[in-house]
């Protein structure tokens, strides 16, 4: 069974500071690591997806990379505002084995920047 | 691009009413799934559908009742509503391993349940 866990649970750090959110799985088996943002109230929003033969994705001031090996996923903040406060969340998609992909959540990291 | 649409975004049931959440996605995926979110917890899986006529239970499946006729709908049923069943829904949909893309999980922008 695939076990997706996300730490720290909550993170506070000032503006302007490079910060890393991490992902671990424990079964490799992975077909895609999606990384999503949640503001309170609110749906999950797409930030970058990682297919399990790529290393990395970037968008913008985001970074996420992907070490199936060793079943970790960062989630690399570059210059951090406080837009950016949010829970950040790591979806991992089993790749097929027979039957149903399952995507398994992390319970979240909880991003405070204060100005 | 509309991707996935739930409706209604809010609604206040009373112990023991039913409704059914509705849920539409344009992109012809074949996977779609039902998730509930509890306040400060993360999302269980309530049901899913791999295709028009398939769907399979979740982890917390009870109270629940799902259909897949068409592609794009994937509606959600509660039977008998219950304070426990206060929540946010969210349904999400993504490509099926036959179909062409990069497997991005879409969601939709959620349905929030009292139930009173």
């Amino acid at each position: 069974k695939q076990e997706v866990t996300q730490i720290p649970a909550a993170l506070s750090v000032p503006e302007g500071e490079n910060l890393v959110l991490n992902c671990s799985f424990t079964d490799s088996a992975i077909y895609n690591l999606q990384w999503f943002r949640q503001d309170p109230g609110k749906g999950l929003t797409s930030l970058l997806l990682i297919q399990s033969s790529q290393r990395e994705q970037t968008s913008g001031r985001l970074n996420a990379s992907l070490d199936k090996s060793s079943g970790r996923s960062t989630l690399y903040i570059a210059a951090s505002q406080p837009g950016d406060s949010a829970t950040y969340l790591c979806a991992v998609r089993r790749s097929w084995s027979g039957g149903y992909q399952k995507v398994t959540f992390g319970t979240g990291t909880k991003l405070q920047v204060i100005p | 691009n509309a991707g996935v649409t739930q409706t209604p975004k809010f609604r206040i049931l009373k112990i023991g009413q039913s409704m059914t959440l509705q849920c539409t996605q344009d992109m012809n995926h074949n996977y779609m799934y039902w998730y509930r979110q509890d306040p400060g917890m993360g999302l269980k899986l309530i049901y899913y559908s791999v295709g028009a006529g398939i769907t399979d239970k979740g982890e917390v499946p009870n109270g629940y009742n799902v259909s897949r006729t068409t592609t794009e709908d994937f509606p959600l049923r509660l039977e008998l509503a219950a304070p426990s069943q206060t929540s946010v829904y969210f349904c999400a949909s993504t490509m099926g391993l036959t179909q062409v893309g990069t497997g991005e999980l879409f969601f939709g922008e959620g349905s929030r349940l009292t139930v009173l």
